[in-house]
């Protein structure tokens, strides 16, 4: 079976400018995460979205958005992006059934310049 | 606020070794606690996932532990390998279904000698 797969795997954009990170869960999982790890730290929690709601947000700027389609995957967008939001951006799946062990996918590398 | 601390941030350890890096939590009130591997530059693969009811969880080479009570979680490595080179993560999750969010630690760098 396919893990969770995210795309593009790099990307690099400009001060300003807006970017769409698209993740697909593992087939059958309904819950999607959105995690930012900045280089040196832990990831850390942006959004939860579970049948297309939007059940947790991290202490993340409003312009930081996400969206889930109803085949469970997922979109993150950026707006205005600064040199800050440079990152590996991890998507997560989880199943319906506790103990809802998260499964990550290989991340998106986004530069900033 | 739940805050995760993993000591030391770095380790380096002949081949053939055992070793433990530790995990420690602010927070008892957690539903369960994973452990992760993360090879440079690349995504989170889960180890080990310890529910808040158990107290340990083996998979071969590895052993995890969870005291909920103090606050803490080791990982065992037995018989180091080169290939066990990355960064360690430990996660908790207080989770109310359907609003699942890990706090991580900000990992212990392991480099295995040959």
């Amino acid at each position: 079976d396919a893990g969770v797969t995210q795309s593009p795997t790099h990307l690099i954009k400009t001060r300003g400018q807006h970017v769409t990170l698209r993740c697909s869960p593992i087939s059958g999982h309904k819950s999607v995460s959105w995690y930012q790890q900045v280089l040196g730290q832990g990831p850390q929690f942006i959004f939860q979205y579970y049948e297309k709601e939007e059940r947790g947000r991290g202490n993340f700027p409003d312009r930081f958005s996400a969206r889930q389609f109803p085949n469970y995957s997922s979109e993150l967008n950026v707006n205005a992006l600064l040199l800050g939001d440079s990152a590996l951006y991890l998507c997560a799946s989880s199943g319906t059934a506790y103990p809802y062990e998260q499964y990550f996918g290989p991340g998106t590398r986004l530069t900033v310049t | 606020k739940q805050e995760v601390t993993q000591i030391p941030a770095a380790l380096s350890v002949p081949e053939g070794e055992n070793l433990v890096l530790n995990c420690s939590f602010t927070d008892s009130a957690i539903y369960n606690l994973q452990w992760f591997r993360q090879d440079p530059g690349k995504g989170l693969t889960s180890l080990l996932l310890i529910q808040s009811s158990q107290r340990e969880q083996t998979s071969g080479r590895l052993n995890a532990s969870l005291d909920k009570s103090s606050g803490r979680s080791t990982l065992y490595i037995a018989a180091s390998q080169p290939g066990d080179s990355a960064t360690y993560l430990c996660a908790v999750i207080i989770s109310n279904f359907g609003n699942e969010k890990l706090t991580f630690g900000t990992g212990t760098r392991l480099t295995i000698i040959p």
